[in-house]
């Protein structure tokens, strides 16, 4: 059984301030998504990452897929209370003998990130 | 542009009761799928589906059904509602592998 392990599971920040989320896994991922869920509504997707080492940069968040694309992280500059919300990650997978048939996409339980006024 | 609508946004159900949870999504995606959230636990995928006519199960299966007739529409239902089952329930689509568009859930009580 694949498992993500999403780090921490609750923050709480004052706007202006720097974080880094974390999704760790002892799997590795043919790509990873990362996603933001806001109250009563579905996760949004931001990112999906696919190759070891790979950055991307999305205005003030920017995402890493670790070198054996087991773990990524999320690092967000100057926080502001809009980017308040749940962040999933999910690491997609493809068993060797499925032949692309079996796609799987395992989600962790997220990080509850709350920026203050 | 609609996206991906789920009805109802709300239910209460008796256990043993039976109903449809209805998604449609306008964007002619092949990808549907089905995922519960229960508080703290993620989202686990409950069946998909690549296409018009075709469905497959996925980690949460048991209790609940599907069908894809047409491209646009994907009902779950559960046919004997059961405390277990009380849940938010997403659907989503994509036009290639991994759920890219949410709807904005389900939340469904089972009392």
């Amino acid at each position: 059984t694949q498992l993500l392990e999403q780090s921490p599971q609750f923050l709480s920040i004052q706007e202006g301030e720097n974080l880094t989320v974390y999704c760790n896994s002892s799997s590795v991922f043919s790509s990873l998504q990362w996603y933001r869920q806001e109250p009563g509504e579905g996760p949004v997707l931001l990112v999906t990452v696919v190759t070891g080492g790979e950055v991307k940069k999305l205005k003030r968040l920017t995402f890493q897929f670790g070198d054996a694309r087991k773990d990524s992280s999320l690092h967000i500059t100057a926080a502001q209370p809009g980017d308040t919300g749940l962040y999933l990650c999910a690491g997609a997978s493809l068993p060797s003998n499925s032949g692309g048939s079996n796609y799987k996409l395992t989600f962790g339980k997220g990080t509850l990130l709350t920026v203050n006024p | 542009n609609a996206g991906v609508t789920q009805t109802p946004k709300f239910r209460i159900l008796k256990i043993g009761q039976s109903m449809t949870l209805q998604c449609a999504q306008d964007m002619n995606h092949n990808y549907m799928y089905w995922y519960r959230q229960d508080p703290g636990m993620g989202l686990k995928l409950i069946y998909y589906s690549v296409g018009a006519g075709i469905t497959d199960k996925g980690e949460v299966p048991n209790g609940y059904n599907v069908s894809r007739s047409t491209t646009e529409d994907f009902p779950l239902r559960l046919e004997l509602a059961a405390p277990s089952q009380t849940s938010v329930y997403f659907c989503a689509s994509s036009y290639s592998r991994g759920p890219k568009h949410f709807g904005d859930g389900t939340r469904l009580s089972i009392l």
